[in-house]
């Protein structure tokens, strides 16, 4: 069985650009959520969905947006980029009915 | 208040020593889950072992075990006999049940270990 699946693993952008990450979920996984991680702030919850609607989002900025498909993939897209969203994104599915979250392997984005 | 917090900022352990990693949580809901994940310089999360607040075990899953003390809201992993290969970060984190659990996880500032041969 595939693992959660990320793209790209690594990206750099300019300030102001915007950039959109893809997360391919667990097979038969439906809810998939994006974490942030920065060696200042930790790991921190950017937004879960689960069938196509989004259900609940971290304290992040209008410019962190997501969206999820009807076969489960996910992406989140991050506008107006600043040097602070360098960061690793990290994205999580979860079985129906379970409640292990696995992880793929991140994007590490660079904000230059 | 930190909901999960990890008080080892790094370890230092023999090669084959057990080791236990610290964590301590805070929540008000009576319904939760409290998960292990150790994290390699590569990046990538890889879940190591989960238990549920209405577990009445602790949990298990080959080396790695759970030592859940719910009055106290300790939730310790405990590595047996640890490799080289273990040699990474470690987060405790929480999933909390209010919101149907929509709230993600909320991860402590994790414990770099280091085994030494």
């Amino acid at each position: 069985k595939a693992g959660v699946t990320q793209t790209p693993r690594y990206l750099i952008k300019t300030r102001g650009q915007q950039v959109t990450l893809s997360c391919s979920p667990i097979s038969g996984h439906r809810s998939v959520s994006w974490y942030q991680q920065t060696p200042g702030q930790g790991l921190q919850f950017l937004f879960e969905y689960f069938s196509e609607t989004q259900r609940n989002k971290g304290n992040f900025p209008g410019r962190f947006s997501g969206r999820q498909f009807s076969n489960s993939r996910s992406e989140m897209n991050v506008s107006t980029l600043e040097l602070g969203d360098s960061a690793l994104y990290l994205c999580a599915s979860t079985d129906p009915g379970g409640a292990e979250a696995f992880f793929g392997q991140g994007t590490r984005l660079t904000v230059v | 208040a930190q909901k999960i917090t990890q008080t080892q900022p790094g370890m230092f352990v023999q090669e084959k020593e057990a080791v236990t990693l610290d964590c301590t949580y805070d929540t008000s809901d009576p319904s939760y889950g409290l998960f292990w994940y150790k994290q390699p310089s590569s990046g990538e999360m890889i879940f190591l072992i989960y238990q549920g607040s209405y577990d009445q075990q602790n949990a298990t899953e080959g080396r790695y075990s759970l030592n859940f003390q719910k009055a106290r809201k300790s939730a310790n992993l405990v590595i047996s006999a640890s490799q080289l290969g273990d040699s990474a970060m470690y987060f405790c984190a929480m999933r909390e049940a209010t919101g149907g659990g929509a709230d993600g996880l909320t991860f402590g500032k994790g414990t770099h270990l280091i085994i030494q041969p």
